[in-house]
């Protein structure tokens, strides 16, 4: 199983709504990754997790947070959205040093795509 | 992680080699040069990696100069699904042991005429 699974595909939520956006992995891998893209941007780096623990917050606003359960599940919370909060939201994963033949690469999932009315 | 700079955009007919710049003046020592790709609407795809050494794959090769400012991908025989936009990025490959995420860059829309 190479794959990086993330439900839901599509979801419109209003400002109000809480929401959350699931990630799942079976690779074995304990780093995992929550990116953002905005229409015709590069991806831009949310969080990162490392053995379960959050490892990097790139200055995301609190009103998206971040939970990983175990090391096969990652969640993305999402409470009190705006609408340019509106993106595709990819999870990711990959192998840590120490864990076998490690060439860096990252496993993309194929992204929840978020719309905020 | 090390800047790179790519061409906006390229066009290549459906069955020629394409060749996609990316040039990494910066680039460190200890750093790798990952090519990755998104086609429209999926996640980003790995598709190879190299040191100082060219490198091929089933997907690609991977030209290297060596002074190790300059990479070029080549996909051999593109098709219609090779249409897509190519991120080159520089990083090591292990980063104190932990994860540090890719920093994408604007990449090559990358446009196969039929």
């Amino acid at each position: 199983d190479t794959e990086v699974t993330q439900t839901p595909k599509h979801l419109v939520m209003g400002m109000t709504n809480k929401k959350s956006l699931k990630c799942e992995q079976h690779m074995g891998h304990r780093a995992m990754y929550w990116y953002k893209q905005k229409a015709k941007k590069p991806p831009e780096l949310m969080f990162v997790y490392s053995y379960e623990k959050l490892s990097i917050n790139e200055s995301v606003p609190s009103r998206f947070s971040p939970e990983c359960p175990n090391s096969s599940l990652l969640n993305l919370h999402l409470h009190a959205l705006q609408p340019e909060d509106s993106a595709l939201y990819l999870c990711a994963s990959s192998l840590l040093l120490g864990q076998g033949a490690n060439t860096g690469e990252l496993f993309f999932g194929e992204g929840s795509r978020l719309t905020v009315l | 992680d090390a800047k790179t700079t790519q061409p906006p955009s390229m066009d290549c007919a459906e069955g020629r080699a394409a060749n996609l710049p990316c040039n990494h003046s910066t680039i460190s020592g200890n750093e790798y040069v990952y090519w990755y790709r998104q086609i429209h609407s999926q996640g980003p795809q790995y598709i190879i990696h190299g040191l100082k050494n060219n490198e091929t794959n089933e997907m690609a090769s991977l030209i290297i100069t060596e002074d190790r400012k300059s990479s070029t991908l080549i996909l051999p025989h593109a098709t219609l699904r090779d249409t897509a936009v190519y991120y080159c990025i520089v990083r090591p490959r292990f980063s104190g042991g932990g994860a540090d995420g890719l920093t994408f860059g604007k990449g090559t829309h990358l446009i196969i005429q039929p």
